[in-house]
């Protein structure tokens, strides 16, 4: 079974500042997607970036990209330029190919950001 | 532009009275739906899938159950329900051969 492991409980940045979130997760796929998602005290889940295995390029959105280290199963987040709108939690997740294929959360990692 | 609708967004109900969660999606046609749940602190657990209406598949035995009557209406249902049934139940939707899932404003449920 898959697993997704962020060590992470709780994190701080200063606005401005670069922060790197740690995400692992363990699969025996070769083919798959992982995401980001946040999660801020409104509590929807708002996607912040995917990436598909299959892809060595790092996926970038805005201040937002991923370091992907397929062969450590290693799934990284840095926020760039952090802005206080970031403070949430911030959840990796993983999804294998497939018709309905679910989401594998980790436990989440909350982010807050000082002035 | 596709929108996913849940509600109530906030439910106190009694340990053994019966429960209905309802969300609903616009702007797409037959979607793939789920539930999930997110007990306090911890990541989101899939409780059941569709792929169309009346197919309904579980991830996880409990005291819950889902139905899909319409190709854009998810239902979570209990007959009774308990105290481990509180916490916030987010309804998703991911369009067929996307990989992305779009999650709702969730549904925060206290059984006392």
């Amino acid at each position: 079974a898959q697993t997704v492991t962020q060590s992470q409980p709780e994190m701080s940045v200063q606005e401005a500042e670069t922060v790197t979130l740690s995400c692992t997760y363990d699969t025996s796929e070769s083919d798959y997607y992982l995401f980001w998602y946040k999660q801020p005290p409104s509590r929807q889940m708002i996607l912040v970036i995917r990436q598909e295995a299959y892809k060595q390029q790092n996926a970038t959105e805005n201040r937002f990209s991923v370091n992907f280290q397929k062969a450590a199963k290693s799934f990284s987040l840095k926020i760039s330029d952090s802005q206080l709108g970031d403070a949430a939690m911030y959840f990796c997740a993983y999804r294998r190919p497939g018709t309905a294929s679910k989401l594998t959360f980790g436990t989440g990692t909350r982010l807050q950001v000082t002035l | 532009s596709q929108t996913i609708h849940q509600w109530p967004a906030t439910l106190v109900q009694p340990v053994g009275s019966p429960l209905s969660l309802e969300c609903t999606v616009e702007g797409t046609s037959n979607p793939n739906l789920y539930w999930y749940r997110q007990a306090a602190g911890r990541g989101l657990q899939l409780l059941f899938y569709s792929v169309g209406i009346g197919q309904i598949s579980s991830e996880v035995p409990q005291n819950l159950s889902a139905s899909r009557p319409q190709d854009r209406q998810f239902i979570l249902s209990s007959k009774k329900l308990l105290l481990s049934d509180s916490g916030f139940y987010l309804c998703a939707w991911g369009a067929e051969g996307q990989n992305i899932q779009y999650f709702g404003a969730g549904t925060r449920l206290s059984v006392l």
